[in-house]
């Protein structure tokens, strides 16, 4: 079955500085990674979706990139802020009829941004 | 922006009760809306696909005895956990896309924290 680490479990760092976030998958690419927020007690919230034939994919501070060579996704925050504290998934969508929509989401990261 | 809901937030119910969680979709319509149960410190695991018009799919090892679904309509979802029992205690999330291609954004309620006595 598809197995999905987000490297680190906590990440800490100082504000201003990036963060750099990565997930790997095993078995087959999917057709669409997504990264999303999610704070104590809440619901993700979507961030960005790359698609399997795309390199990279920015939205202002927000860039991602997609490596199905390595099956991999790096997820970066530049300029980070205190505000950007929180869990960050990735998730996987297959392509397909009954695939649609369902999302296989990795463990999180914490981001801890210190001021 | 769209928004998806979700009612109660907060539930504490006696072991053997049943509890009906809903999910609405509030300025779109939704035929397709996903329920997913998070453990404390874990990932977000999907249960079910609920369907509107139709019986709702379950991912494997989950019970559809136990979570019943019903999208009664095009804006919501209602998930039931049936004799609920302090291990089915977890944080209760659903989601809907707007729209029917893959890339079209999934919009997550804000969850539904259930603790079983």
């Amino acid at each position: 079955s598809q197995k999905i680490e987000q490297n680190s479990e906590a990440l800490n760092i100082q504000e201003g500085k990036t963060a750099t976030l990565t997930c790997n998958y095993t078995n087959y690419s999917p057709a669409y990674l997504q990264w999303y927020r999610q704070d104590p007690g809440r619901g993700p919230v979507f961030l960005l979706l790359i698609r399997e034939n795309e390199k990279e994919k920015r939205k202002e501070r927000l860039k991602v990139t997609f490596d199905t060579t390595l099956k991999q996704s790096l997820f970066h925050i530049t300029a980070s802020q205190p505000a950007d504290s929180a869990t960050y998934l990735c998730a996987l969508e297959y392509a397909g009829g009954t695939s649609y929509g369902k999302l296989t989401f990795g463990q999180g990261t914490i981001l801890t941004v210190h001021p | 922006g769209a928004v998806v809901s979700q009612h109660p937030s907060r539930v504490i119910c006696k072991s053997g009760t049943s509890v009906k969680i809903e999910c609405r979709s509030l300025d779109f319509q939704a035929t397709t809306m996903f329920w997913y149960r998070q453990f404390p410190k874990q990932s977000l695991m999907l249960m079910a696909t609920s369907n509107e018009g139709s019986k709702a799919t379950y991912e494997q090892g989950v019970e559809k005895d136990k979570f019943l679904i019903n999208h009664a309509s095009l804006t919501l979802s209602t998930l039931t956990v049936t004799s609920a029992h302090p291990e089915d205690s977890s944080f209760y999330i659903c989601s809907a896309p707007r729209g029917y291609s893959p890339t079209d954004t999934q919009y997550f309620g804000p969850g539904t924290r259930l603790t079983v006595l």
